[in-house]
Protein backbone atom coordinates (compact mmCIF):
# COMPACT_ATOMS: atom_id res chain seq x y z
CA UNK A 1 0.00 0.00 0.00
CA UNK A 2 1.31 3.39 -1.24
CA UNK A 3 0.86 6.03 1.45
CA UNK A 4 1.26 9.94 0.16
CA UNK A 5 1.45 12.74 2.29
CA UNK A 6 0.78 16.91 1.45
CA UNK A 7 2.45 18.89 1.41
CA UNK A 8 6.11 17.70 1.22
CA UNK A 9 7.19 20.59 3.48
CA UNK A 10 5.49 23.58 4.81
CA UNK A 11 6.25 26.60 6.97
CA UNK A 12 4.63 27.89 9.68
CA UNK A 13 4.54 30.31 12.83
CA UNK A 14 4.87 29.63 16.47
CA UNK A 15 0.92 29.11 17.53
CA UNK A 16 -0.52 28.32 13.90
CA UNK A 17 -2.71 25.66 13.07
CA UNK A 18 -1.23 23.27 10.96
CA UNK A 19 -3.20 19.98 8.87
CA UNK A 20 -0.34 17.54 7.20
CA UNK A 21 -2.73 15.25 5.09
CA UNK A 22 -1.97 11.62 4.15
CA UNK A 23 -3.52 9.41 1.52
CA UNK A 24 -3.47 5.82 1.13
CA UNK A 25 -3.93 3.83 -2.44
CA UNK A 26 -6.13 1.18 -0.79
CA UNK A 27 -8.19 1.80 2.20
CA UNK A 28 -6.35 0.63 5.44
CA UNK A 29 -9.71 1.09 7.50
CA UNK A 30 -8.00 2.65 11.25
CA UNK A 31 -4.67 0.98 10.82
CA UNK A 32 -3.19 4.44 10.13
CA UNK A 33 -0.59 6.14 12.90
CA UNK A 34 1.66 9.22 12.69
CA UNK A 35 5.35 9.69 13.86
CA UNK A 36 7.17 12.62 14.67
CA UNK A 37 10.95 12.87 13.65
CA UNK A 38 13.04 15.76 14.76
CA UNK A 39 16.51 16.22 13.49
CA UNK A 40 19.50 13.50 14.61
CA UNK A 41 16.84 11.50 16.41
CA UNK A 42 14.53 8.68 16.18
CA UNK A 43 11.10 8.94 15.45
CA UNK A 44 8.40 9.28 17.77
CA UNK A 45 4.73 7.98 18.18
CA UNK A 46 2.40 10.84 18.32
CA UNK A 47 -1.18 8.76 17.11
CA UNK A 48 -2.04 5.38 16.81
CA UNK A 49 -5.15 3.86 15.03
CA UNK A 50 -6.43 7.08 13.27
CA UNK A 51 -6.76 9.14 16.47
CA UNK A 52 -5.69 8.18 19.60
CA UNK A 53 -3.31 9.99 21.73
CA UNK A 54 -0.22 8.07 22.50
CA UNK A 55 0.51 8.51 26.61
CA UNK A 56 2.61 11.69 26.70
CA UNK A 57 1.89 12.87 23.85
CA UNK A 58 0.49 16.90 24.17
CA UNK A 59 -3.49 17.16 23.62
CA UNK A 60 -2.58 19.75 21.12
CA UNK A 61 -1.97 16.29 18.36
CA UNK A 62 -5.18 15.17 17.03
CA UNK A 63 -5.77 12.66 14.44
CA UNK A 64 -8.70 11.87 12.32
CA UNK A 65 -9.81 10.03 8.98
CA UNK A 66 -10.93 6.39 7.92
CA UNK A 67 -10.66 4.28 4.93
CA UNK A 68 -7.81 6.31 2.87
CA UNK A 69 -7.68 9.59 3.81
CA UNK A 70 -6.13 10.84 7.29
CA UNK A 71 -4.89 14.09 8.75
CA UNK A 72 -2.93 15.07 11.83
CA UNK A 73 -3.61 18.63 13.20
CA UNK A 74 -1.16 20.29 15.67
CA UNK A 75 -3.62 23.10 17.09
CA UNK A 76 -1.41 25.47 17.79
CA UNK A 77 2.49 24.83 16.53
CA UNK A 78 4.95 25.43 19.16
CA UNK A 79 8.59 25.54 18.67
CA UNK A 80 9.39 21.64 19.36
CA UNK A 81 7.22 20.47 17.35
CA UNK A 82 9.28 22.00 13.98
CA UNK A 83 9.92 18.56 12.46
CA UNK A 84 9.40 16.12 9.71
CA UNK A 85 6.14 14.02 10.38
CA UNK A 86 5.23 10.44 8.48
CA UNK A 87 2.23 8.53 8.59
CA UNK A 88 2.57 4.72 8.69
CA UNK A 89 -0.14 1.99 7.73
CA UNK A 90 -0.17 -1.09 9.61
CA UNK A 91 -3.09 -2.42 7.52
CA UNK A 92 -1.28 -5.07 5.30
CA UNK A 93 2.25 -6.42 5.56
CA UNK A 94 4.56 -4.60 4.38
CA UNK A 95 3.91 -1.81 6.83
CA UNK A 96 4.42 1.22 4.50
CA UNK A 97 5.18 4.78 5.47
CA UNK A 98 4.34 8.44 4.06
CA UNK A 99 7.51 10.19 2.44
CA UNK A 100 7.09 13.00 5.31
CA UNK A 101 6.04 16.80 5.80
CA UNK A 102 8.71 18.61 6.74
CA UNK A 103 7.26 21.41 9.24
CA UNK A 104 9.63 24.74 8.82
CA UNK A 105 9.83 27.92 11.08
CA UNK A 106 8.61 31.30 8.99
CA UNK B 1 11.61 1.75 31.13
CA UNK B 2 11.95 -0.02 27.83
CA UNK B 3 15.47 0.05 26.36
CA UNK B 4 16.86 -0.62 22.62
CA UNK B 5 20.93 -0.36 22.23
CA UNK B 6 22.22 -1.27 18.70
CA UNK B 7 25.27 -1.77 17.79
CA UNK B 8 27.02 -3.35 15.02
CA UNK B 9 27.32 -0.61 11.91
CA UNK B 10 29.75 0.27 10.00
CA UNK B 11 31.44 0.83 6.83
CA UNK B 12 31.30 -2.84 4.61
CA UNK B 13 32.13 -2.83 0.87
CA UNK B 14 29.46 -3.80 -1.56
CA UNK B 15 28.41 -7.31 -1.73
CA UNK B 16 29.72 -7.74 2.03
CA UNK B 17 27.89 -8.73 5.29
CA UNK B 18 27.38 -7.04 8.25
CA UNK B 19 25.48 -8.52 11.64
CA UNK B 20 23.87 -5.98 13.78
CA UNK B 21 22.65 -6.20 17.21
CA UNK B 22 20.14 -5.08 19.49
CA UNK B 23 20.36 -5.53 23.20
CA UNK B 24 16.86 -5.04 24.79
CA UNK B 25 15.58 -4.39 28.39
CA UNK B 26 12.94 -3.08 30.65
CA UNK B 27 10.28 -5.59 28.85
CA UNK B 28 9.32 -9.26 28.49
CA UNK B 29 11.28 -9.95 25.66
CA UNK B 30 9.74 -13.26 24.25
CA UNK B 31 6.46 -11.41 23.98
CA UNK B 32 6.83 -8.69 21.75
CA UNK B 33 7.38 -9.01 18.27
CA UNK B 34 10.60 -7.16 17.14
CA UNK B 35 11.29 -5.50 14.06
CA UNK B 36 13.80 -3.40 11.88
CA UNK B 37 13.21 0.33 10.43
CA UNK B 38 15.97 1.76 8.58
CA UNK B 39 16.40 5.18 6.95
CA UNK B 40 18.61 6.37 4.31
CA UNK B 41 20.78 9.47 4.93
CA UNK B 42 17.87 12.46 3.88
CA UNK B 43 14.89 10.21 3.16
CA UNK B 44 12.35 8.65 4.94
CA UNK B 45 11.40 5.33 6.73
CA UNK B 46 11.28 2.19 5.79
CA UNK B 47 10.43 -1.23 7.10
CA UNK B 48 13.00 -3.92 7.03
CA UNK B 49 11.76 -7.33 8.86
CA UNK B 50 9.99 -8.42 11.81
CA UNK B 51 9.98 -11.43 14.02
CA UNK B 52 7.35 -12.88 16.40
CA UNK B 53 7.71 -13.10 19.78
CA UNK B 54 8.53 -16.87 19.70
CA UNK B 55 10.68 -16.25 16.72
CA UNK B 56 8.44 -19.12 14.69
CA UNK B 57 7.44 -16.19 12.10
CA UNK B 58 9.30 -13.61 10.15
CA UNK B 59 8.64 -10.97 7.26
CA UNK B 60 11.02 -9.14 5.21
CA UNK B 61 10.93 -6.06 2.77
CA UNK B 62 10.85 -7.32 -0.92
CA UNK B 63 14.00 -5.19 -0.94
CA UNK B 64 16.08 -7.37 1.38
CA UNK B 65 14.49 -10.72 0.86
CA UNK B 66 17.01 -13.37 0.65
CA UNK B 67 20.01 -11.43 2.00
CA UNK B 68 19.01 -10.06 5.27
CA UNK B 69 17.93 -12.75 7.91
CA UNK B 70 16.30 -11.37 11.53
CA UNK B 71 16.78 -13.59 14.55
CA UNK B 72 16.24 -13.32 18.12
CA UNK B 73 18.58 -14.96 21.41
CA UNK B 74 15.92 -15.56 24.62
CA UNK B 75 19.36 -15.71 26.87
CA UNK B 76 20.92 -12.62 26.35
CA UNK B 77 17.27 -10.46 25.03
CA UNK B 78 19.12 -9.80 21.64
CA UNK B 79 17.91 -9.12 18.48
CA UNK B 80 19.45 -9.55 15.43
CA UNK B 81 20.27 -8.39 11.60
CA UNK B 82 22.44 -10.39 9.59
CA UNK B 83 22.84 -8.63 6.44
CA UNK B 84 24.64 -10.44 3.64
CA UNK B 85 25.17 -8.94 -0.48
CA UNK B 86 24.94 -5.83 0.93
CA UNK B 87 24.38 -2.54 -1.91
CA UNK B 88 24.75 1.03 -1.82
CA UNK B 89 21.07 1.40 -1.47
CA UNK B 90 21.22 -0.54 1.86
CA UNK B 91 22.83 2.71 3.59
CA UNK B 92 21.06 3.79 5.91
CA UNK B 93 20.68 3.90 9.61
CA UNK B 94 18.81 0.59 11.57
CA UNK B 95 16.52 1.15 14.20
CA UNK B 96 15.51 -1.81 15.93
CA UNK B 97 11.76 -0.95 17.60
CA UNK B 98 9.48 -2.67 19.64
CA UNK B 99 5.54 -1.98 19.63
CA UNK B 100 3.81 -0.49 22.23
CA UNK B 101 1.35 -3.77 22.88
CA UNK B 102 2.21 -7.68 23.39
CA UNK B 103 -0.63 -8.04 20.41
CA UNK B 104 0.96 -5.36 17.90
CA UNK B 105 3.52 -6.12 15.15
CA UNK B 106 4.06 -2.44 13.73
CA UNK B 107 3.13 0.11 16.06
CA UNK B 108 6.20 1.04 16.89
CA UNK B 109 6.30 3.14 19.97
CA UNK B 110 9.98 2.17 21.38
CA UNK B 111 12.96 2.90 18.95
CA UNK B 112 16.67 2.23 19.61
CA UNK B 113 19.17 5.32 18.89
CA UNK B 114 20.30 3.55 15.73
CA UNK B 115 23.55 2.13 13.68
CA UNK B 116 24.81 3.98 10.78
CA UNK B 117 25.76 1.26 7.78
CA UNK B 118 27.27 2.49 5.00
CA UNK B 119 28.03 0.72 2.07
CA UNK B 120 30.49 1.42 0.16
CA UNK B 121 34.05 0.75 -1.87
Amino acid sequence: IQMTQSPSSLSASVGDRVTITCRASQSVTKYLNWYQQTPGKAPNLLIYAASSLQSGVPSRFSGSGSGTDFTLTISSLQLEDFATYYCQQTYITPPTFGQGTKVEIK
Amino acid sequence: EVQLLESGGGLVQPGGSLSLSCAASGFSFSSYVMSWVRQAPGRGLEWVSSTSGTGSSSYYADSVKGRFTISREYSSNTLFLQMNSLRAEDTAVYYCVKPGASTSWYVFDSWGQGTLVTVSS
